[in-house]
């Protein structure tokens, strides 16, 4: 079973901070979503990475996808209340049909 | 246009009861996926349709019965459920059944089980 760890589980931050969460695993993926969930709504899609080394920027978060495929950080920018949220990374096995793995989840709350 | 959606947003429905959950897409996507995500945990895979087609069963009790009518129509149909399957079912799609295709989310049904 390939597993994706997300890191921290839970952070509480003020406006203005800057943060970063981590999604790890010992499998290469051939692309990673990440995704932010409000309580009781679907995963809103933010990124998708395809090429080791790629980094992609959107407003005040950077996603970059490891060089090995296996790894992938989101780094926000001057936090707002507005990015509170569950933040999903999930990847999608090599070679085979599009079924994601979704990593552990990083709960994200940013305060006044 | 990336929407998916989903009706109802809310269900509330008895052990002995039989009822459906609804997702459509117009993206023109060949696949797509049923999702259940219990409280503070990620979605867990249930079911893909690949062209209409079931693809993948993930094991899933068979009080669960999906149906891909067609390419923009995907139902999941409910009988006998557990107060155990109270969760929040999510649909999502994918322009085609490969590794590389991003999977776009609906807002999804939250069922609660009586």
């Amino acid at each position: 079973t390939q597993l994706l760890e997300q890191s921290p589980q839970f952070l509480s931050i003020q406006e203005g901070e800057n943060l970063t969460v981590y999604c790890n695993s010992s499998s290469v993926f051939s692309s990673l979503q990440w995704y932010r969930q409000e309580p009781g709504e679907g995963p809103v899609l933010l990124v998708t990475v395809v090429t080791g080394g790629e980094v992609k920027k959107l407003k005040r978060l950077t996603f970059q996808f490891g060089d090995a495929r296996k790894d992938s950080s989101l780094h926000i920018t001057a936090a707002q209340p507005g990015d509170t949220g569950l933040y999903l990374c999930a990847g999608a096995q090599t070679g085979t049909a599009s079924k994601l793995t979704f990593g552990t989840g990083t709960r994200l709350q940013v305060t006044l | 246009d990336t929407e998916v959606t989903q009706t109802p947003k809310h269900l509330v429905m008895g052990m002995t009861n039989k009822k459906s959950l609804k997702c459509e897409q117009h993206m023109g996507h060949r696949a797509m996926y049923w999702y259940k995500q219990k409280a503070k945990k990620p979605p867990e895979l249930m079911f893909v349709y690949s062209y209409e087609k079931l693809s993948i069963n993930e094991s899933v009790p068979s009080r669960f019965s999906p149906e891909c009518p067609n390419s923009s129509l995907l139902n999941l149909h409910l009988h006998a459920l557990q107060p155990e399957d109270s969760a929040l079912y999510l649909c999502a799609s994918s322009r085609f059944l490969r590794g590389t295709d991003t999977q776009y989310f609906g807002p999804g049904t939250r069922l609660t089980v009586l």
